[in-house]
């Protein structure tokens, strides 16, 4: 089955200690994107990814970082987090390129953080 | 730079009537337009795209969307709202500029249907 996997889907952490969600796509798509959802905001991107190594940012970078080591995971860290990004967090991938770019991005279930 | 606007945060319908939800995007050009649907707890669905040709596009679960390039708008429709519909709603645009894909959300319509 084609899907988008977060992990993990709840998060409770504190201020200032690293964090790592992960994202793992099964249809081989070259592009890959992080957004948070805020109540009232919407869905904004944080990075995205075009390729293996090649990175970019979003909207909303500040306080996030990412890899792209290989075309299926895309992981999201928080080095030092803090209470203001408590958000849900999700994970999309879709073709992104040459003849399949007009497909739609395929969503992870996403991933409730809470930093206190 | 492109932005994308649903001007209505909630709308309350009831279920068996028509349902309308707005969305205006600004860009240059026609960008790649979508309207997703997210249940309580859940992930992004797609509910529906466009990319060009007919301007009117059906969906899944009885939606359908038009584009009016007049009005820089992609409205989506439902003739009869059932219970289930009940959810958030966001439309999408989707351009390519040197390869690179960019995609931008609307804030969001969220759906209550009631009796």
């Amino acid at each position: 089955e084609a899907q988008v996997t977060q992990n993990p889907r709840y998060l409770i952490t504190v201020t200032g200690k690293k964090l790592t969600v992960t994202c793992s796509q099964n249809m081989n798509h070259e592009y890959m994107s992080w957004y948070r959802q805020d109540p009232g905001l919407g869905l904004r991107q944080i990075y995205y990814s075009m390729n293996v190594e090649v990175t970019d940012k979003g909207d909303v970078p500040e306080g996030y970082k990412v890899s792209r080591k290989e075309k299926r995971n895309f992981p999201l860290i928080l080095e030092s987090p803090s209470p203001n990004q408590t958000s849900l967090y999700f994970c999309a991938s879709s073709p992104g390129t040459g003849k399949e770019r007009n497909t739609e991005a395929f969503f992870g279930q996403g991933t409730r953080l809470t930093v206190v | 730079a492109q932005s994308v606007t649903q001007p209505d945060i909630h709308i309350t319908v009831s279920e068996g009537a028509s349902l309308e939800l707005r969305c205006n995007y600004s860009y240059g050009a026609t960008p790649y337009l979508f309207w997703y649907v997210q249940s309580p707890g859940q992930g992004l669905q797609l509910l529906l795209k466009y990319f060009s040709g007919d301007t009117l596009v059906q969906g899944i679960k009885g939606f359908e969307a038009e584009f009016k390039r007049s009005q820089s708008s992609f409205n989506l429709r439902k003739p009869s709202v059932h219970w289930s519909d009940a959810a958030e709603y966001f439309c999408a645009v989707v351009t390519y500029s040197g390869g690179y894909q960019k995609v931008t959300f609307g804030t969001g319509t969220k759906l209550q249907v009631i009796p």
